[in-house]
């Protein structure tokens, strides 16, 4: 199975509430990422789990958090959410702490609205 | 400025043209990778190809690393084809830069 699996595949959020978003994959991949995507902008990497260790952007360090506590599962956690975390949220996953591009894997996306 | 930037935006053809689909880069890269997203559904990697030109079925990519470019070619396009195509360079470290994607429609 080489899918990379996300619940919910859309989410209602209202300003100020918290926001948890999952991913899940079986290949044993080492590194999952999470990205952010917006109309006609290109994917933004959030922040990514090589194994335990978590690497977080600069520009995102304080919105989100994220927890990986098996190898196979990732969550993307917003604290209190903002009209501007409208997005859809991918996850992906790679091998060899992702050295080799070639085999990322990215799930179908949650689609998050906040109201 | 923009890491990756694609040509065109949006693309409309009729079935059974060609499409030429291009993506260029300002620094210097590790690897390149062209995805293709069908609407509702899952990025997907449909070359990596970080120099040289590589073809599949009706697909070729071309990269010329000199010139911080690289290029999909679709040839005979099909209803299927239809989507979203984003390419993605790594440069110094292993994280994937995006461009911001071309929509390509094509038409019966």
């Amino acid at each position: 199975d080489t899918t990379v699996k996300q619940n919910p595949r859309y989410k209602l959020a209202r300003v100020g509430k918290p926001v948890n978003l999952i991913c899940s994959q079986t290949m044993n991949h080492d590194t999952m990422y999470w990205y952010q995507k917006k109309p006609n902008q290109a994917p933004k990497l959030l922040l990514f789990y090589y194994d335990k260790i978590l690497n977080r952007e600069a520009d995102t360090f304080e919105k989100f958090q994220s927890s990986r506590p098996n190898n196979s599962f990732c969550s993307l956690y917003i604290g209190s959410a903002g009209l501007e975390y409208s997005a859809m949220y991918l996850c992906a996953s790679s091998r060899d702490g992702g050295r080799s591009a070639e085999t990322l894997y990215f799930g179908s996306g949650t689609r998050l609205t906040v109201l | 400025g923009q890491q990756v930037q694609q040509s065109p935006t949006s693309l409309v053809l009729q079935e059974g043209e060609n499409a030429e689909l291009q993506c260029n880069f300002s620094t210097s890269l590790n690897s390149m990778q062209w995805f293709y997203q069908r609407p509702g559904g899952s990025l997907i990697s449909v070359f990596y190809n970080p120099s040289g030109t590589k073809q599949s079925g009706r697909l070729t990519s071309t990269t010329v690393i000199k010139e911080r470019r690289s290029s999909l070619h679709i040839s005979s396009s099909q209803i299927t084809d239809s989507g979203t195509y984003l390419c993605a360079i790594s440069s110094g470290s292993w994280q994937l830069i995006f461009g911001s994607g071309t929509q390509l429609t094509v038409m019966p």
